[in-house]
């Protein structure tokens, strides 16, 4: 199973919007609604941001956004704050009966 | 208050084996399946295995068939990695995690702070 296809970097300044995207194809990301998104600050375990494709669990703050078209997923980020500076990780269940990871997208705020 | 704490990581020889503890707390952990992910330093997540809360389903990362067996015992809140033949590309943090809801597997909304194996002569 190939890593889900993220950017390797995206950047915003404060106050701004980026979204980031995670591909893959009909067999994971295109077929299921488990897709979910994971920040990760340095030497911290990830926090789930957004389950289902575009829910968010309670706490996190309604910034963040998920959806998803054909077997694209992207994260949106609206009003940048310095604590978002992280890295990014899309998730995928997929056909196989397994679970895929996005490479991960390390987030610069300006 | 969710909590996971691994343990039984350290340095091994390529070729031995390790076996990673994950004790959980606050939740009734019978009712819910659990994942290992692991993280190469600098390098992405990767799903190594899932156990159903009931042992009934169990799956494997293609890199860790035949080699990793995944179990859990829920009166002891307890669940557990067994890691025979590691190589060198074994070598990560290994995280427990929680489904984030029963029946949601692949998305995990509590980990663990890792424990971590490197496998090296």
């Amino acid at each position: 199973q190939s890593a889900l296809t993220q950017p390797a970097s995206v950047s915003g300044s404060p106050g701004q919007s980026i979204t980031i995207s995670c591909t893959g194809t009909s067999s994971d990301v295109g077929g299921y609604k488990y897709v979910s998104w994971y920040q990760q600050h340095p030497d911290k375990a990830p926090k789930l941001m957004i389950y289902d494709v575009s829910n968010r669990p309670s706490g996190v703050s309604n910034r963040f956004s998920g959806s998803k078209s054909g077997n694209t997923a992207s994260l949106t980020i609206s009003g940048l704050q310095a604590e978002d500076e992280a890295d990014y990780f899309c998730s995928s269940y997929t056909s196989s009966s397994t679970l895929v990871f996005g490479g991960g997208t390390k987030l610069t705020v300006l | 208050e969710v909590q996971l704490v691994e343990s039984g990581g350290g340095l091994v020889q390529p070729g031995g084996s390790l076996r990673l503890s994950c004790a959980a707390s606050g939740f009734t952990f019978s009712s819910y399946g659990m994942n290992w992910v692991r993280q190469a330093p600098g390098k992405g997540l990767e799903w190594v295995s899932y156990i159903s809360s009931s042992s009934s389903t169990i799956y494997y990362a293609d890199s860790v068939k035949g080699r990793f067996t995944i179990s859990r015992d829920n009166a002891k809140n307890s669940l557990y990695l067994q890691m025979n033949g590691l190589r060198a590309e074994d070598t990560a943090v290994y995280y427990c995690a929680r489904e984030w809801y029963s029946g949601g597997w692949a998305q995990n909304g509590y980990w663990g702070q890792g424990t971590l194996v490197t496998v090296s002569s």
